[in-house]
């Protein structure tokens, strides 16, 4: 058990909707980062937050969005789905943003399928 | 960009034999270099990391070496279990510049271990 949790396990929803994939880090890490994981394009870097605010972008669509809450959680949203955002979403976290071989520990995973 | 190539398999060995998984990574900087590995159904763990050039990451058993000359950091294990079965990932963060914090991964590689 990583310390890292995200809710709900599992999201089945239909193209045009939006949906929240919600993401608790570690007690005492400040940074929170998130992922996609798909068949065809593997694990891709989403988004960061540091302490309530967005440190660094990947590879997030415009449909995407996150933010990170004073008691440091974390909500991705997802809108105007599409059949290819049918993926596996992880979060993780860190203790800081320091660069260099900070350990991210990742959490279990929203699945979420479009129909 | 930053990229990390690794071989996809599926890897099949039995038990007990001798297992090399390889990565090499292009990036601008010097980066630190991670294996995580992820057992069916749950999230990404990290299995060990090095942070700069010559360093050596183990952990149960595994290892790899962090050879700048040749930008690898391949996996080894000498003797592997059934309870190895699961996917590999190599990934690196850049350790400077004004990049982005998240992680760049391979494809991942999935290992087979038969009794």
């Amino acid at each position: 058990d990583s310390g890292v949790t995200q809710t709900p396990k599992h999201l089945i929803t239909a193209t045009g909707q939006r949906v929240t994939l919600r993401c608790s880090p570690r007690s005492g890490d400040l940074s929170v980062y998130w992922y996609q994981q798909s068949l065809d394009q593997g694990l891709q870097f989403l988004i960061q937050y540091y302490n309530g605010e967005e440190r660094a972008k990947g590879n997030i669509l415009e449909r995407f969005s996150a933010q990170q809450f004073p008691d440091l959680h974390s909500e991705l949203n997802l809108s105007s789905l599409e059949l290819g955002d049918s993926a596996l979403y992880f979060c993780a976290s860190s203790a800081s943003p320091r660069r260099g071989g900070e350990t991210q520990y990742f959490g279990p995973g929203t699945r979420l399928l479009v129909l | 960009g930053d990229s990390v190539t690794q071989m996809e398999g599926p890897v099949t060995l039995s038990e007990e034999a001798f297992l090399t998984i390889n990565c090499t990574y292009t990036a601008t900087g010097y980066p630190s270099l991670f294996w995580y590995v992820q057992y069916p159904g749950e999230g990404l763990q990290l299995l060990l990391k090095a942070t700069k050039a010559d360093d050596k990451g183990s952990n149960k058993g595994f290892e790899a070496t962090y050879r700048k000359e040749t930008t690898s950091f391949h996996l080894e294990k000498g003797s592997v279990q059934v309870s190895d079965s699961a996917v590999y990932f190599c990934a690196l963060m850049e350790n400077s510049g004004g990049g982005a914090d998240g992680l760049t991964f391979g494809k991942g590689t999935h290992l087979i271990i038969q009794p």
